[in-house]
């Protein structure tokens, strides 16, 4: 079975500093993706990044970075340069066998940003 | 691109009473959707999934005559919650896959409150 950790519940950041928000995972299949997902106040839930087990560099997708450390099996998520629209919920997101399969979700993290 | 909607956006209904909830992929091909479900502050919970064309797959302790999935077209899934009661007030969310190695794509989720 597939487990996402996030000991984080809430979180708060300055406008324009970085953000770590923790994510650690536990499973037994070889092949497996780890996803970011934003959900703000109305709800939507917003592809932000993903990364491959297999892949060997940290994925990055503006100013969203993964910090992927595959034998302490984690998957932070860094934000750069907070802005005030990045307060919102964050979870952390497993699929096994790469992409396109059933996702298994964190708690969930909650970001707000001060100016 | 990859567009995913959902209908209607907010539910209210008497206790007893069926809702039916849509979710089309808008600018591409499903072959794969998936409907989660979300209480107030916790995580999405998968529900089932959902195959163009054959039986919807059900999680674990969720009650597949109660919750119809109709996967009738690679753009639409419905899910169908039957003789709904309070407890199934919830916010229900799909997603779909479009096929190829990529990530799920989610709808804006629907909120269901039933009286």
């Amino acid at each position: 079975a597939q487990k996402i950790t996030q000991t984080q519940p809430g979180m708060f950041v300055q406008e324009k500093e970085a953000v770590t928000l923790d994510c650690t995972y536990d499973t037994s299949d070889p092949s497996y993706g780890l996803f970011w997902y934003k959900q703000p106040s109305s709800g939507e839930m917003i592809f932000l990044i993903y990364q491959g087990s297999y892949d060997q560099q940290n994925a990055t997708e503006g100013r969203y970075s993964l910090n992927f450390q595959k034998a302490r099996k984690s998957a932070n998520l860094v934000i750069s340069a907070s802005q005030l629209g990045d307060s919102a919920m964050y979870f952390c997101a497993m699929s096994s066998g790469g992409t396109a399969s059933k996702l298994t979700f964190g708690t969930g993290t909650r970001l707000q940003v001060t100016l | 691109g990859a567009v995913v909607s959902q209908h209607p956006s907010r539910v209210i209904c008497k206790s007893g009473t069926s809702v039916k909830i849509e979710c089309r992929s808008l600018d591409f091909q499903a072959t794969t959707m998936f409907w989660y479900r979300q209480f107030p502050k916790q995580s999405l919970m998968l529900m089932a999934t959902s195959n163009e064309g054959s039986k919807a797959t059900y999680e674990q302790g969720v009650e597949k005559d109660k919750f119809l999935i109709n996967h009738a077209s690679l753009t639409l899934s419905t899910l169908t919650v039957t003789s709904a009661h309070p407890e199934d007030s919830s916010f229900y969310i799909c997603s779909a896959e479009p096929g190829g190695g990529e990530t799920q794509y989610f709808g804006p989720g629907t909120r269901l409150l039933v009286l």
